[in-house]
């Protein structure tokens, strides 16, 4: 069973669209992540959920809303898509917000 | 607050050759350090982690690390390298029990083995 999964993995939309990618762990983690990486591979962190709380907004535009419905599941919305916002989108939990972040496999966001 | 600077943006290395992989760190904080390993086309996995204690840590597929404080290093080698060991290697600093999870990674260092 994957720990962490998201869906979709691959995905090709047009500027201006809304998309949604979805996270659910079942590791029983607390804490939730999205993070992001650039076309040069460069990793940064969005968003942190605890206990369906909002703790970490790494100044991400507000076309960008996270919603987590429970602990197990951290969902990803991008309103009004653009060319920039092409990258792989990783989703990752931990036990708490101290702990060693598992990461899934990352969803490819390509904007045309 | 904390930054990763990775040495080397490419190793190249023959197989069975001593893996060395560098990686310097800056933290206001005790840091907590981490390698991820990422496969083309695929997600990170955690090779090893250092949080207290023993400042040389082992992870996995034969690959260690160690903590030097007075350094601010913490790379990472394996005696001897295999074909599957090439990836894209990140390094990353949280500033432990206090960051909320929030990892800062080092650009990666993309580890090609030849035969």
């Amino acid at each position: 069973d994957t720990a962490v999964s998201q869906t979709p993995k691959y995905l090709v939309t047009q500027m201006g669209n809304d998309k949604s990618i979805k996270c659910e762990q079942n590791l029983g983690h607390d804490t939730m992540y999205w993070y992001k990486q650039d076309s040069k591979k460069f990793l940064k962190i969005m968003f942190s959920y605890n206990n369906k709380e909002l703790i970490i907004n790494e100044t991400v535009p507000n076309r960008f809303s996270p919603k987590s419905p429970d602990k197990a599941h951290l969902n990803l919305h991008i309103n009004s898509l653009e060319l920039g916002d092409s990258a792989v989108y990783f989703c990752a939990s931990s036990r708490d917000s101290g702990n060693t972040i598992y990461f899934g496999e990352g969803s490819w966001l390509t904007v045309v | 607050a904390q930054s990763v600077t990775q040495l080397g943006s490419h190793v190249s290395v023959s197989e069975g050759a001593l893996v060395l992989l560098r990686c310097n760190y800056s933290s206001s904080v005790p840091p907590y350090l981490f390698w991820y390993v990422q496969y083309p086309n695929q997600g990170l996995q955690l090779l090893l982690k250092y949080t207290t204690g023993a400042t040389l840590v082992k992870g996995i597929n034969g690959f260690e690390a160690e903590f030097k404080k007075s350094e601010t290093s913490f790379h990472l080698t394996k005696p001897s390298a295999h074909m599957s060991d090439a990836a894209e290697y990140f390094c990353a600093v949280s500033a432990g029990g206090t960051s909320y999870g929030k990892l800062t990674f080092g650009q990666g260092t993309i580890l090609t083995v030849h035969p």
